[in-house]
């Protein structure tokens, strides 16, 4: 089974700010990855997701993420972040044959500071 | 867009209580899946269904069942609460093309006492 690994539990930033959220997962075999975003009291969002093609993806609300395959890694970035970015973000990993296989990190709460 | 509603947001139950947890999506779609959420752990995936009538254990089914009788609904059902399954549940549907993305709904956050 694939794990997914996200290794800062809390990121604080100020406001403009770049960040970024790290997510690495364990099977270097074919997967489908993304990121959601769940702001308080609220369902799970997709930010993106990346299934094939260009490693660079980019998502809603200015967000964007890279795979590298190599280091079986798909870090979240966003150049300058805002109040309204406040929110738990989840990088998830789904086996491209088996739709019931999705995985996700344990979250990173990212704290937008004035 | 993709509409997934889950019936409460709240809910208080007593120990050996037996627990409805209604979800409706209106895509149409034919994949339904209930999660736990708690803190530190993520999501962790307790049953999911492909197809009316259909179902399948997920990572940690014990305590728990589910009911799929009407292709828009799914049912999670606690036979008999207990304080470990205090926690946030969240109901996702997905399509069978393309089946790679799931819709969440609100969430339900359940205490049981």
């Amino acid at each position: 089974a694939q794990s997914v690994t996200q290794l800062d539990s809390q990121v604080p930033v100020f406001e403009e700010a770049p960040v970024e959220l790290r997510c690495n997962y364990s099977s270097s075999v074919s997967v489908y990855l993304f990121w959601y975003v769940q702001y308080p009291n609220q369902g799970l969002q997709l930010l993106l997701k990346y299934l094939s093609g260009s490693t660079l993806v980019k998502g809603i609300n200015g967000f964007e993420a890279e795979f590298n395959k190599s280091q079986t890694s798909f870090h979240l970035r966003k150049p300058s972040v805002h109040i309204s970015d406040t929110a738990e973000y989840f990088c998830a990993v789904s086996d491209p044959y088996n739709f019931n296989k999705f995985y996700f990190g344990s979250g990173t709460k990212l704290n937008v500071k004035p | 867009d993709v509409k997934v509603t889950q019936s409460s947001r709240y809910l208080v139950k007593r120990t050996g209580e037996k627990v409805f947890l209604e979800c409706v999506q209106d895509m149409d779609h034919e994949n339904m899946f209930w999660y736990r959420q708690d803190p530190g752990l993520g999501l962790r995936l307790i049953y999911f269904s492909y197809d009316v009538k259909m179902k399948e254990k997920g990572d940690i089914p014990e305590g728990y069942s589910v009911s799929r009788e009407k292709k828009e609904r799914f049912s999670l059902i606690l036979e008999s609460a207990s304080t470990n399954q205090t926690s946030m549940y969240l109901c996702a549907s997905s399509p069978v093309e393309p089946q790679e993305t799931q819709y969440f709904g609100p969430g339900t956050r359940l205490l049981v006492l």
